[in-house]
């Protein structure tokens, strides 16, 4: 079975500081992956999401970028947080194998900035 | 641009009740539709999944309805339980562009009361 692991599940940063957050996959080859955000009293917003490898589209610009070293590994960065980026970071996944492309989400890191 | 919207943006219901969540959507050449649930601080859990071609999908007390051409979708729920208390989002893959990308709704914040 595939399972979704993110961490840290909760994070305190100053304004300022680097930002790294790391999404894996398990159980499951070439997923599409994404970030998404959830800020207070809004909806999911996406971030980014990958198809493959060093493949990174970005859906809105902003302060941060993201990465996939590895076929199951996604990571969202930061050089310097601001305040808004305060918020709930969620990783999730979706197969090419299955033509429905569910998509199931991680545990999500909760991600404040002072 | 799709914008999808959900009402009510909250509801407190007596155990035991029958209730009904609305999802709309603005453009309805969809691929896909999928309803989740999280619960506070959590993820998301994938409940239903409808295709653009389906009508409905059932799983144990939940129905989920799609009409296509008036852009909307209805998550029934039979029988609550306190246990159904959470936030219910809907959200939509178009047919065009790339990386299955969702938008989400805003949610519906349920409490299902002893």
């Amino acid at each position: 079975s595939q399972t979704i692991h993110q961490w840290p599940a909760t994070l305190v940063q100053p304004v300022g500081s680097p930002l790294s957050l790391e999404c894996t996959v398990e159980g499951t080859s070439n997923p599409n992956l994404y970030w998404y955000r959830q800020a207070a009293g809004r909806g999911l917003q996406l971030l980014f999401y990958s198809v493959g490898i060093g493949q990174i589209s970005s859906e809105v610009p902003q302060n941060l970028s993201a990465s996939r070293p590895q076929d199951r590994q996604f990571i969202l960065s930061s050089k310097k947080l601001l305040l808004s980026d305060s918020g709930f970071y969620l990783c999730a996944w979706s197969t090419q194998a299955i033509r429905v492309h569910e998509q199931y989400f991680g545990p999500g890191t909760r991600l404040t900035v002072t | 641009k799709q914008e999808v919207t959900q009402i009510p943006a909250a509801l407190s219901v007596p155990e035991g009740e029958n209730l009904v969540l609305n999802c709309s959507f603005t453009d309805s050449a969809i691929y896909n539709l999928q309803w989740f649930r999280q619960d506070p601080g959590k993820g998301l859990t994938s409940l239903l999944l409808i295709q653009s071609s389906q009508r409905e999908q059932t799983s144990g007390r939940l129905n989920a309805s799609l009409d296509k051409s008036s852009g909307r979708s209805t998550l029934y729920i039979a029988a609550s339980q306190p246990g159904d208390s959470a936030t219910y989002l809907c959200a939509v893959r178009l047919l065009t562009g790339g990386g299955n990308k969702l938008t989400f709704g805003t949610g519906t914040q349920l409490k299902v009361e002893l």
